[in-house]
């Protein structure tokens, strides 16, 4: 099955500065790959996805590349702000496929973002 | 749209009692999905139904677990006995399977046994 391994763990930034965080998947099957972030005590949200059949999408301050080649994606934040902190997942689908339909989450980062 | 709809919020019990965890999905969506978070397992999946029917339960942790979706709008999650290691967060999800939408979380069920 799908193996998504999420670095870093952490990440303390500074307010105004850039966060990358990056993503390795496994099934080169996998074609849709979101991105969630989740507040403390609250539900995942989605705040950005990609398609397979695209190499980078750019929402506002936040942006998300994939190599499918090296089986990669990364999530870009600029000019971080405090409410970006929470903790944010990304995740690999067979979307569209009956069978694989299913999300395989990365172990998660916790971003700070210090004033 | 209310979005997905779990209850209850949070759940004490105590162990070897049944445990029954409900989720309604948006309506329209036809894939539902069970999550269980924890801080050492992160995000794990551990069913999902498509149009009613599971697919793929290769994650229930054990035969303690089982889930049920009797129709469109209404899948449970059931721990029977429970154990203070099922102490979690459970989340349902739901998505269309052909639409170009995202995944939506509900707010989930803080499960806590003790």
């Amino acid at each position: 099955g799908e193996n998504v391994e999420q670095h870093p763990s952490t990440l303390s930034v500074q307010e105004g500065d850039s966060a990358v965080i990056k993503c390795t998947y496994s099934d080169s099957a996998s074609n849709y790959f979101p991105w969630y972030k989740q507040e403390l005590g609250k539900r995942p949200q989605l705040i950005i996805d990609i398609r397979s059949n695209v190499g980078e999408k750019k929402d506002q301050r936040i942006a998300v590349t994939l190599n499918k080649t090296a089986k990669h994606f990364s999530l870009h934040i600029t000019e971080t702000q405090p409410e970006d902190s929470a903790v944010y997942f990304c995740a690999a689908s067979q979307r569209w496929k009956a069978a694989g339909n299913k999300l395989t989450f990365g172990g998660g980062t916790r971003v700070l973002v210090k004033p | 749209d209310a979005g997905v709809i779990q209850s209850p919020r949070h759940e004490v019990t105590e162990m070897g009692q049944e445990v029954t965890l409900r989720c309604k999905p948006i309506s329209g969506h036809d894939y539902l999905f069970w999550y269980r978070q924890t801080m050492m397992r992160g995000l794990e999946l551990l069913i999902y139904f498509n149009n009613n029917v599971p697919i793929d339960d290769s994650g229930m942790p054990e035969d303690r677990f089982s889930a049920k979706m009797p129709n469109a709008s209404f899948s449970t999650l059931k721990i029977q006995p429970s154990e203070p290691r099922d102490s979690a967060v459970y989340f349902c999800a739901s998505t269309p399977g052909t639409a170009n939408y995202g995944y939506t979380f509900g707010s989930g069920t803080r499960l806590t046994v003790v």
